[in-house]
């Protein structure tokens, strides 16, 4: 089955400083890409979706100078938290459909958790 | 924007018994989906249901979608312990966003 990975598995950093986290399709291509936040016990917010060779869509209310995204490969999308503060703290997932089985389901990847102290 | 809505937040039972889990959502769909999520992982894709379907199954799970009321159901047959996990609903926003709307989830628990 589809496979996506993201990298790091968890990062702590210092308020003020950027994190960049990855998502890989490994085993199929995939020209959009998805990421999600997630808060302790709630459930997954979309924060943009990531095209490949154009610019991510963010939805309302996600600051676009402060999650850059690029998706420069087919296979590779990267989510930028820039000068991270503590609010920032928070589960980061990603997800890429696999158009070669289905234009529907979205596999996710593990997960990133970011503290920021 | 539409979201599903699930409930109960939070489910208890014993292995072998049944476990059923509900959603609502707000505007038409194209599709709706459910994914299991164990602590602090990321999500598994369960199960797809169209929304000219009205009850599909993939093992021990069976899924209704009820599009006049607007919901559907998971039942998790003959629960296990490894069934432990949060279950979401996802509404595929449709117009071609290929977007998903999750629903806020059931934490389900089930006891050895």
């Amino acid at each position: 089955g589809a496979v996506v990975s993201q990298h790091p598995s968890w990062v702590i950093c210092k308020s003020g400083t950027s994190v960049k986290i990855e998502c890989r399709s490994l085993d199929f291509q995939a020209t959009t890409m998805f990421w999600y936040r997630q808060f302790p016990k709630q459930s997954l917010m979309l924060m943009a979706t990531s095209n490949e060779g154009s610019k991510a869509t963010y939805e309302q209310g996600v600051e676009k100078d402060k999650f850059l995204i690029n998706h420069a490969s087919l296979t590779l999308s990267t989510l930028t938290v820039t000068s991270a503060h503590p609010e920032d703290s928070s589960f980061y997932i990603c997800s890429a459909r696999d158009f070669r089985t289905s234009r529907e389901t979205q596999y996710f990847g593990p997960g990133t958790r970011l503290l920021v102290l | 924007s539409q979201q599903g809505e699930e409930d109960p937040q939070a489910l208890s039972i014993q292995e072998g018994e049944n476990a059923t889990m509900n959603c609502s959502y707000k505007t038409s769909i194209n599709n709706l989906q459910w994914y299991r999520q164990n602590s602090g992982r990321g999500l598994v894709h369960l199960i797809l249901i169209r929304s000219n379907e009205r009850e599909k199954h993939s093992g021990r799970l069976r899924v209704t979608l009820d599009t006049s009321k607007k919901s559907s159901s998971l039942l998790i047959t003959a629960s296990r312990a490894a069934d432990t996990a949060s279950y979401f609903c996802a509404t595929d926003a449709g117009g071609g966003s290929e977007k998903l709307v999750f629903g806020k989830g059931t934490k389900l628990t089930v006891n050895p």
